[in-house]
Order: C-alpha cells, then sequence, then structure tokens
C-alpha cells in the first residue's frame, strides 16, 4: 500500500540544524510532490513547502524561506526536509505528504507519514 | 496569504448525531478545499477534496459542500471512531497553502 516512512525523533540545540528523511513507496515516486507540514504541540497544522520530485522543483513558505532546504532522491525515493538554525520554537513533529495529484491542481495531500518530533532546547 | 477559519473551534456530539463544521476563506478559493481528520498522536487523514469529492476508503456519512468562500463538512451519523480534530486545507495559491485552526469532535 502507498506509505511513507519518516526518520526517528530528533533532539538539537538551538543554532543548528535538523534533517527529516521521508521514503516513499507503493506509488509512484516521481510522478509526485512532495509536502512538507509541521504541527506544534497542540497547534493547527503549519505548511513548511513542497518539491516536485520529477524536476527537483521546490516552494517555501516565506516564513521558512531563509532557513528550510528540500530536497529529494529518486534513486531511493527519499525527500528531506532540512531547518536550520533551529530555535525553540521549532519544536514540533514534522510530517512529509505525497501530492499525487498536484499536475491537475489538485494539490491534496495523502498519504502522510508517522511524523518525526523535533525538540530544539539547549 | 489567504487565512482560513473554522467554527466551531469544538464541539460536544453524542453517537448518531448530525454534525456540521464550518470552514471559511479569506477570499475565493473556487472549490480548492480539502478536509483533514486527526486522531491524537496521529498524522492527518485526507477526508475530502476538491471541497466535495470523498476520497477512497472514507465512509460515505461524510460529506462536503461550498465553493468560494464557504465551505462545510458534514457527519451524517457520528460514530464513536470519529471523535478527532478536523481541518480544513486551501490549495488554491500553490505558493502559500494554508491550514484552518482546527474543529475538535469530542464525546457529549
Amino acid at each position: 500500500q502507498m506509505q511513507l516512512v519518516q526518520s526517528g525523533p530528533e533532539v538539537k540545540k538551538p543554532g543548528t540544524s535538523v534533517k527529516v528523511s521521508c521514503k516513499a513507496s507503493g506509488f509512484t515516486f516521481t510522478s509526485s510532490a512532495v509536502q512538507w507540514v509541521r504541527q506544534a504541540r497542540g497547534q493547527r497544522l503549519e505548511w513548511i513547502g513542497w518539491i516536485v520530485v520529477g524536476s527537483g522543483n521546490t516552494n517555501y513558505a516565506q516564513k521558512f524561506q531563509e532557513r528550510v532546504t528540500i530536497t529529494r532522491d529518486m534513486s531511493t525515493s527519499t525527500a528531506y526536509m532540512e531547518l536550520s538554525s533551529l530555535r525553540s520554537e521549532d519544536t514540533a513533529v514534522y510530517y512529509c505528504a505525497a501530492d499525487r495529484e498536484y499536475l491537475t491542481g489538485g494539490n491534496w495531500f495523502d498519504p502522510w507519514g508517522q511524523g518525526t518530533l523535533v525538540t530544539v532546547s539547549s | 496569504d489567504i487565512q482560513m477559519t473554522q467554527s466551531p473551534s469544538s464541539l460536544s456530539a453524542s453517537v448518531g448525531d448530525r454534525v456540521t463544521i464550518t470552514c471559511r476563506a479569506s477570499q475565493s478559493i473556487s472549490s480548492y478545499l480539502n478536509w483533514y481528520q486527526q486522531k491524537p498522536g496521529k498524522a492527518p487523514k485526507l477526508l475530502i477534496y476538491a471541497a466535495s469529492s470523498l476520497q477512497s476508503g472514507v465512509p460515505s456519512r461524510f460529506s462536503g459542500s461550498g465553493s468560494g468562500t464557504d465551505f462545510t463538512l458534514t457527519i451524517s451519523s457520528l460514530q464513536p471512531e470519529d471523535f478527532a480534530t478536523y481541518y480544513c486545507q486551501q490549495s488554491y495559491s500553490t505558493l502559500q497553502f494554508t491550514f484552518g485552526p482546527g474543529t475538535k469532535v469530542d464525546i457529549k
């Protein structure tokens, strides 16, 4: 079945970077886009950015523009999200999600990865 | 940026109740509106896409309607497994996708 499996929890110090991976299976990775969303405890879902897997084109939310890099490795069907200059407010669960209808302008997110908890603490 | 609001922020309902959740966009988004269900400690799950299309495998008691700026998610007969938080998401602006603040549905 379609599945996204993310890397494990991370604990980082302020000012450092974190890189979260998201491995896809069960669908054509190269024909899809991958979205990244985060959720702080008790808060709403917050969109970070996305990558079109085939072309490698990316688009980032303005809030994260300076600090985020989303990449992909088509040979392993894996997408990555790296966030730099971490601060305590970045503590959240980070999700990846497949966007398999982006070419038709759909941009609905399905399926989602299980989430990766990133804790930023000194 | 397109802002999304939802009402109510929370509601209490009983099994078998009809539940309606409203989502409003700050500008017209045509039918570029999706609904997700999230249970505690779990990833969101797609329920409805393009305002009214039911995702494969989602029970038919879920339905969506609306276009422009006003949208609704309806659960025709609430089941025990439906107690969760529901989020709307606009996909009109591909430069900045945004989610609503969520509506928590709990047991009365």
